[in-house]
């Protein structure tokens, strides 16, 4: 199995451009998650998704969107990037009956 | 008052020695705690969970948990250099989820070096 997997693993973009991250599990997850992570200000959720056809916000949605397109995709889009999206960005995914969440190895972006 | 707060660290300790990390969280309903261990520009993997006040050891590592003093701690013994990564701790109100949105916060983390 190779559990959470995300692409791509480094990005550089510049203002107002667009791109899509993409996140797939393998472990038959209902549940799955993206977060992003700052210096000082721990992981926040961005958005999420409890079951196939289903997503909702975080903590800090805005200037994403999401879309889950089957059970073991669950992308995330920017729309017109800006500097204060420059993080790194983990997708997760948890077991229906365990509260452990699962990480994918992260993305790690930069908008100029 | 952040949610769940931890000393940013660095914690340095020697080799062999005991390494205590500590965290506090603010929601008395909190019933399931994490313990996620991160190396520099790697994602956080789960190494301990604790949901019922007292101890839990797995290995080297024993977790501690006291709800009244909303405060739960990992313990390191024998620490070696390559336990030296940030340790974040996860708080969630909920015992044990059977789908749907699971609530976590996490602290920003205490980054732990292990000095050879």
């Amino acid at each position: 199995n190779a559990g959470v997997t995300q692409t791509p693993k480094f990005q550089v973009l510049k203002t107002g451009q667009s791109m899509t991250l993409q996140c797939a599990q393998d472990m038959n997850h209902n549940s799955m998650y993206w977060y992003r992570q700052d210096p000082g200000m721990g992981l926040r959720l961005i958005y999420y998704s409890a079951s196939e056809g289903t997503t909702d916000k975080g903590e800090v949605p805005n200037g994403y969107n999401v879309s889950r397109l089957n059970k073991r995709e669950f992308s995330l889009r920017l729309e017109s990037a800006a500097p204060s999206q420059t993080s790194v960005y983990f997708c997760a995914s948890i077991r229906t009956t365990q509260d452990e969440q699962f990480f994918g190895p992260g993305t790690r972006l930069t908008v100029l | 008052q952040k949610e769940v707060e931890q000393n940013s660290g660095p914690l340095s300790v020697p080799e062999g020695a005991i390494a205590s990390l500590n965290c506090t969280y603010s929601d008395r309903v909190s019933q399931s705690f994490f313990w996620y261990r991160q190396y520099s520009g790697k994602s956080p993997e789960l190494i301990m969970s604790i949901y019922s006040n007292g101890d839990k050891e797995d290995g080297r590592f024993t977790a501690q948990l006291n709800k009244a003093s909303q405060y739960v701690s990992l313990l390191i013994r024998d620490s070696q250099p390559s336990d030296s990564a940030t340790y974040l701790c996860a708080v969630s109100p909920q015992w044990r989820s059977s789908g749907g949105y699971q609530k976590v916060t996490f602290g920003t983390g205490t980054k732990l070096q292990v000095i050879p």
